[in-house]
């Protein structure tokens, strides 16, 4: 099946700094990726919606100054956590859909650990 | 808007028994998908088997057989043979066609525990 790539899979900050995660699709071009965060032993929640080459759309209640959203090409979206503090400490995992017809195929990154201290 | 609902926040089962995880969902999506997903401790979320909502048959991929039933909006998860493996967290998702297309609708996941 198809790729996504998340970089990096862990990572560790200090509280105030912006921390970057990319994700990739290796073999197929996404037009619309989508952004989730996953506390502990909880579900999957769906941060944002990224279309590529537009402004990125943000569920209710998620601050898009906070978590800023960038898609530049059909194969790279990236999200920055902004001022990270301790409550952003969460596993984020992204989604890209395979642009076509039929039901919409979606694959999944295999997240990204972000522990701010 | 859609809703996914998983009542079993953890389940056991022995090995080499069978188990099933429920899930019920709502939705005013004509057409969608239902998924099942496993969660191991690594993280990553690896698909396992998908049921259209036009599907006239169960699907079934190895293992994992998923018991669609429309009328009631359940599409409850069959795991056979359980393996210790298996042991993982397990998401039922939905997704729409139309409006939501490729936007993904979790439940709050069960937790599976193989007994050996």
């Amino acid at each position: 099946g198809a790729v996504v790539s998340q970089h990096p899979s862990w990572v560790i900050c200090k509280s105030g700094t912006s921390v970057k995660i990319e994700c990739r699709s290796l073999d197929f071009q996404a037009t619309t990726m989508f952004w989730y965060r996953q506390f502990p032993k909880q579900s999957l929640m769906l941060m944002a919606t990224s279309n590529e080459g537009s402004k990125a759309t943000y569920e209710q209640g998620v601050e898009k100054d906070k978590f800023l959203i960038n898609h530049a090409s059909l194969t790279l979206s990236t999200l920055t956590v902004t001022s990270a503090h301790p409550e952003d400490s969460s596993f984020y995992i992204c989604s890209a859909r395979v642009a076509g017809g039929g039901h919409p195929e979606v694959f999944f990154g295999e997240g990204s650990r972000l522990t701010v201290l | 808007a859609q809703k996914i609902t998983q009542t079993q926040p953890g389940m056991f089962v022995q090995e080499k028994e069978a188990v099933t995880l429920d899930c019920t969902y709502d939705t005013s999506d004509p057409s969608y998908g239902l998924f099942w997903y496993k969660q191991p401790s690594s993280g990553e979320m690896i698909f396992l088997i998908y049921q259209g909502s036009y599907d006239q048959q169960n699907a079934t991929e190895g293992r994992y057989s998923l018991n669609f039933q429309k009328a009631r909006k359940s599409a409850n998860l069959v795991i056979s043979a359980s393996q210790l493996g298996d042991s993982a967290m397990y998401f039922c998702a939905m997704r729409g066609t139309n409006t939501n297309a490729g936007k993904s609708t979790f439940g709050d996941g069960t937790t599976l525990t193989v007994k050996p």
